[in-house]
């Protein structure tokens, strides 16, 4: 299974440059996240989304635009990178609700630098 | 809003030996849900344990457990007969059930886990 997959794993952007982080999971789930880890830091949530067409902001949203047209799909938008912006992106998916089996996958990351 | 401390920014442990990684946390909910993720060098998050607020039985899987105190709000996560592929980040988290932020992970610091073998 490939679980949550994030592209590009690695990525340097000049600053003002905008782009989107993708990730896709197959396994139907509706409840899909973004995180950022800084160092020294946990993850922090920017924007979540509980299903197509829904989603809603985190913790630290600013700077970043999301969308979800599909269940399979959550991409991240930066609109002006800046150099705050610098950080391991995360992923993750889970099924809703409560309960057994509604823990949290994350994708791999990716590096963001922002110069 | 809920908080999540680990106050261990480093641990070090003999290969073989037992090591409890810390976290306390705070929040104003009854019903929650408790989770150690395991991050080593290759960034990848895994799940190691799970904890639901209402159970009283303390979690297990294999030679990781947990030490869940409700009414204290702390979270500790033993490890025992460590080994070197124990040697990473360790991250507590707490996820609530009100349904704000899709029940989002709130997480911890971390906890940077050494083996000595």
């Amino acid at each position: 299974n490939a679980g949550v997959t994030q592209t590009p794993k690695f990525q340097v952007l000049k600053t003002g440059q905008s782009m989107t982080l993708q990730c896709a999971q197959d396994m139907n789930h509706e409840y899909m996240s973004w995180y950022r880890q800084d160092p020294g830091m946990g993850l922090r949530l920017i924007h979540y989304s509980v299903g197509a067409g829904i989603t809603d902001q985190g913790e630290v949203p600013n700077g970043y635009n999301v969308s979800r047209s599909t269940t399979e799909d959550f991409p991240l938008r930066l609109l002006s990178a800046a150099p705050s912006q610098t950080s391991v992106y995360f992923c993750a998916s889970r099924l809703p609700g409560q309960g057994e089996n509604t823990e949290a996958f994350f994708g791999q990351g990716t590096r963001l630098t922002v110069v | 809003a809920q908080t999540v401390t680990q106050s261990q920014p480093e641990m070090s442990v003999q290969e073989a030996e037992t090591v409890t990684l810390s976290c306390t946390y705070d929040t104003s909910e009854s019903d929650y849900y408790l989770f150690w993720y395991k991050q080593p060098p290759s960034r990848q998050m895994i799940l190691v344990i799970r904890q639901e607020a209402y159970k009283q039985q303390n979690a297990t899987e294999n030679r990781f457990s947990v030490n869940f105190q409700k009414a204290a709000k702390s979270f500790s996560l033993k490890i025992s007969d460590s080994q070197l592929g124990d040697a990473a980040m360790y991250f507590c988290a707490y996820r609530g059930t009100s349904g704000g932020g899709a029940d989002g992970l709130t997480f911890g610091k971390g906890t940077h886990l050494i083996i000595q073998p």
